[in-house]
């Protein structure tokens, strides 16, 4: 079964260096999101694309956050200038033709900021 | 009023037992509806879709109630296996289809 892919597992990062986290989504879909998890808490939604632009935002997803799909097969987000209250995991997610199709996950960066 | 909002658990049932997970949500303009399961430090996975009708799939079953904005998933002879985080998901819709994510239940199934 397809999957979405992401590297790396786990990232160790000091307070105020940029971070990029990649996600390789399912090869047919066409919607892209980030999600992370602060840990104890909620998954929250962070960001969604499609047609190679940004569809919606949170308030979560400031100006020290940037998305991007560079080729035809990745999708990254970039963390500029780190917080302490970055540390969570992040999940790529990905779906299909149909917005309302179920997401399906990548397994996650583990974010760490010192 | 949270978004979506679930039994806060945790649940500890014995193997074969039967549980269930109720979630309420606010948004009256949902449009789809999910339940995940989400295992210590994994990522969500699909489960099922909930439909308006209702649906089965082998142990789970899954009730959507429009009206009341309430969703439940009844697990029949729970396995060790089921032990998991269970996620009430919505998708409020529109071009962005974002989820919105309860904060689930966590539950234990014990031998």
């Amino acid at each position: 079964e397809p999957e979405v892919t992401q590297t790396p597992s786990h990232q160790v990062t000091q307070m105020g260096q940029e971070v990029i986290l990649r996600c390789v989504p399912i090869s047919n879909h066409l919607y892209f999101y980030w999600y992370r998890q602060i840990l104890g808490q909620k998954v929250e939604f962070l960001v969604s694309f499609y047609n190679n632009e940004i569809s919606e935002k949170s308030e979560i997803f400031d100006d020290q956050f940037s998305v991007e799909r560079p080729d035809g097969s990745n999708f990254t987000l970039k963390i500029r200038s780190t917080k302490l209250e970055d540390s969570a995991m992040y999940f790529c997610a990905s779906t299909g033709t149909g917005g309302l199709q179920p997401q399906h996950f990548g397994d996650g960066t583990r974010l760490s900021i010192l | 009023r949270k978004e979506v909002e679930q039994d806060p658990g945790p649940f500890n049932v014995p193997e074969g037992a039967t549980v269930a997970f109720n979630c309420t949500y606010s948004n009256s303009a949902s449009q789809s509806f999910f339940w995940y399961r989400q295992d210590c430090r994994k990522e969500p996975k699909l489960l099922m879709s909930v439909y308006s009708s209702g649906n089965e799939d082998g142990r789970f079953t899954a009730q959507l109630n429009r009206a009341s904005q309430y969703i439940s998933l009844l697990i029949r002879d729970s396995k060790l296996s089921d032990s998991a985080t269970y996620l009430c998901v919505v998708n409020v819709g529109g071009s962005n289809y974002k989820l919105t994510f309860g904060k689930g239940t966590l539950l234990t199934v014990n031998p």
